[in-house]
């Protein structure tokens, strides 16, 4: 089993529509959690922090639930930029040192 | 943010030759940085975890030997690929830990590697 799962995708939406994404961790020592994004081609880029009291940034939304090991991230009224690959990233501490987990990625296209 | 830089962007090598690429931290000081692989259409691979001063930290499957990773400054960590085969045709990507007990890693651009 993969540490770090997402939805598989690719989502293809229109413009202005509300699209969430999940992702589950298996690794109970998993200590801080992250989207990015990543365009075609470029570097990852952080996106949002995720902590269990949920945060907010403009249209986006990110939850954690660390019960059910489950984070998920909410994008509303969508915009053309939106459209790239999200990743969904685990911090684990393992055996005193510290690793970050990708998942494979959520790949999102918004049509017009 | 924090700005982390690679070099080369892009390099075309033939097979059995070497390749070096550099990762800088630019604006910060950092003890700890990352090198990734990532193939088409799959998510970034950790391959090692470098820290200045020391051996890097391989993960399992990739081999120490084939992928010699030096972090001689607090700045510079530089990953060389030795007797670079096809396979290793690959976009490699580090990144860079802000702060000792930081969780946020800062990603240079990638180096895009195509072994002929």
């Amino acid at each position: 089993r993969k540490e770090v799962e997402q939805d598989p995708g690719p989502f293809n939406v229109p413009e202005g529509a509300t699209v969430a994404f999940n992702c589950t961790y298996s690794n109970s020592a998993s200590q801080s959690f992250f989207w990015y994004r990543q365009d075609c081609r470029k570097e990852p880029k952080l996106l949002m922090s995720v902590y269990s009291s949920g945060n907010e940034d403009g249209r986006f939304t990110a939850q954690l639930n660390r019960a059910s090991q489950y984070i998920s991230l909410l994008i509303r009224d969508s915009k053309l930029s939106d459209s790239a690959t999200y990743l969904c990233v685990v911090n684990i501490l393992d055996s005193s040192a510290s690793k970050i987990i990708f998942g494979s990625g959520t790949r999102l296209s918004i049509r017009p | 943010g924090a700005v982390v830089s690679q070099h080369p962007s892009r390099v075309i090598c033939k097979s059995g030759t070497s390749v070096k690429i550099e990762c800088r931290s630019l604006d910060f000081q950092a003890t700890t940085m990352f090198w990734y692989r990532q193939f088409p259409k799959q998510s970034l691979m950790l391959m090692a975890t470098s820290n200045e001063g020391s051996k890097a930290t391989y993960e399992q499957g990739v081999e120490k030997d084939k992928f010699l990773i030096n972090h001689a400054s607090l700045t510079l960590s530089t990953l060389t690929v030795t007797s670079a085969h096809p396979e290793d045709s690959s976009f490699y990507i580090c990144s860079a830990r802000v702060g000792e007990g930081g969780h946020e890693q800062y990603f240079g651009p990638g180096t895009r590697l195509t072994v002929t």
